[in-house]
């Protein structure tokens, strides 16, 4: 079964601050691994992605992930945080169960502190 | 770019009465899902669908729901009797699983609130 952790439902960082979201998973199959960000009232935009290609995978809006197997982890990181990185971020989890079904984590808000 | 498309963007609906929602995938997928997320919490796996038939469903997905894809283009959730608990966020995806990409696509939801 598949499962993810993600440590922390609230994470504030000051504006230019580093920002680091923890993201843990479980799969019994190598993995497909996603972070999504949801802004209030709006549906899951894609983040990035990692699909067993490179372990430092990089997405949009300067985010970017690293798979790292030995740790069952793939923490989400943005150098410096901006106001309009305000937001729920939710890591995922999917592989071929016959119908690629995604499993999230129970998300994290981060607040940005001008 | 191709996008999901959700109608309605919210539903009220009273307790014991029939629901569908409407979701258009993009053309060229073929998986669809559906999702929901109850206020405030994460957003859970329902049902997926593939070559006209349920691939996988969780718990959730008990006897009050169906899906079916009544033509070529749009992908419906049904729920017969709607239940207090039903409120809550669906949003509808689609992937086309090819060999470099499981990315699932999420239409922008539809809010489903049951009085």
């Amino acid at each position: 079964a598949q499962s993810v952790t993600q440590l922390g439902s609230h994470v504030s960082v000051s504006e230019g601050a580093l920002v680091l979201l923890r993201c843990n998973y479980s799969s019994s199959v190598p993995p497909y691994l996603f972070w999504y960000v949801q802004y209030p009232n709006q549906g899951l935009q894609l983040l990035l992605k990692y699909t067993s290609a490179a372990t430092l995978v990089k997405g949009i809006n300067g985010f970017e992930a690293e798979f790292k197997k030995s740790e069952t982890s793939f923490h989400l990181t943005k150098p410096s945080a901006h106001m309009s990185d305000a937001a729920e971020y939710f890591c995922a989890v999917s592989h071929n169960t016959g119908g690629f079904k995604t499993i999230f984590g129970a998300g994290t808000r981060l607040f940005v502190k001008a | 770019e191709p996008e999901v498309t959700q109608t309605p963007s919210h539903q009220v609906t009273q307790m014991g009465q029939e629901v569908i929602l409407r979701c258009v995938p993009i053309s060229n997928h073929l998986y669809f899902y559906w999702y929901r997320q109850i206020l405030g919490q994460k957003v859970e796996f329902l049902v997926s669908f593939y070559n006209n038939e349920i691939s996988e469903k969780s718990e959730i997905f008990d006897d009050q729901f169906s899906v079916e894809r009544p033509d070529g283009s749009n992908f419906t959730l049904k729920i017969r009797s709607t239940k207090l608990e039903d409120s809550a966020m669906y949003f509808c995806a689609s992937s086309e699983i090819s060999p470099s990409s499981y990315e699932q696509y999420f239409g922008p939801g539809t809010r489903l609130t049951v009085t």
